[in-house]
């Protein structure tokens, strides 16, 4: 079953606008990853924060954290139309009764930036 | 570049064939994590080995079995292939030191079962 959910499925904007993605998931965790995906190929690593982490920068990427939400928030500013992929929130819930959990990811965002 | 490497990249099997998917990790890095990701989904755990051995399994069956050797490279092997084994197979190479850190993703192998 996938633990995260992205809110939109589907982002439309112009370029140079800020595009920001949504990710919910529903048990606790230890951290949670962004990754960008260009036409299914390989993921690529964008930004890991840490439970008790609120917020990271990453250039044009800032990434929120909300534990007591259970949420998590990536803003992409000034975008291009390099951007345009499929974002996805991945989860790390550490080690349970059956071992590592890996990561749990949810469906993605696919973001388009229009020209 | 991640520094995971997968191959092949692409594969066709015929149902009831058995598949070696295989996976060079990151230097550095001592674990490493297989993932399914079926055309507009997530990708779904598998399985993950530390140390050579495996140490966590997502919701799949016996048929999808690993190894994991010293220099930390990896194998995926799927027996009795079925349609649905169908996906994008992905690689991931991570150093545990205590926690678990950023998880770096190869390229992917593209399984088609026909």
């Amino acid at each position: 079953s996938q633990q995260g959910e992205e809110d939109p499925q589907a982002l439309s904007i112009q370029e140079g606008e800020n595009a920001t993605m949504n990710c919910s998931y529903k048990t606790s965790i230890n951290n949670l990853q962004w990754y960008r995906q260009n036409s299914g190929r390989g993921l690529v690593h964008l930004i890991l924060i840490r439970s008790n982490e609120r917020e990271k920068h990453s250039g044009r990427l800032r990434v929120t954290l909300d534990t007591s939400k259970k949420s998590s928030s990536l803003l992409i500013t000034a975008s291009r139309a390099a951007d345009t992929a499929s974002y996805f929130c991945a989860t790390d819930a550490g080690y349970s009764g059956g071992g590592a959990d890996g990561l749990t990811f949810g469906k993605g965002t696919h973001l388009i930036i229009q020209p | 570049e991640t520094g995971v490497t997968q191959s092949p990249t692409h594969l066709i099997k015929t149902r009831g064939q058995q598949v070696t998917l295989r996976c060079s990790s990151q230097s550095g890095h001592n674990t490493v994590s297989w993932y399914q990701q079926a055309l507009g989904q997530g990708p779904q755990f598998i399985f993950q080995y530390y140390r050579e051995e495996e140490n966590g399994r997502g919701n799949f069956p016996p048929r999808f079995s690993g190894l994991q050797f010293p220099n930390y490279s990896s194998e995926l092997n799927v027996n009795a292939l079925e349609l649905d084994d169908s996906a994008l197979y992905l690689c991931a190479s991570s150093l545990f030191n205590g926690m678990n850190t950023e998880a770096f993703f190869g390229q992917g192998t593209r399984l088609t079962v026909v």
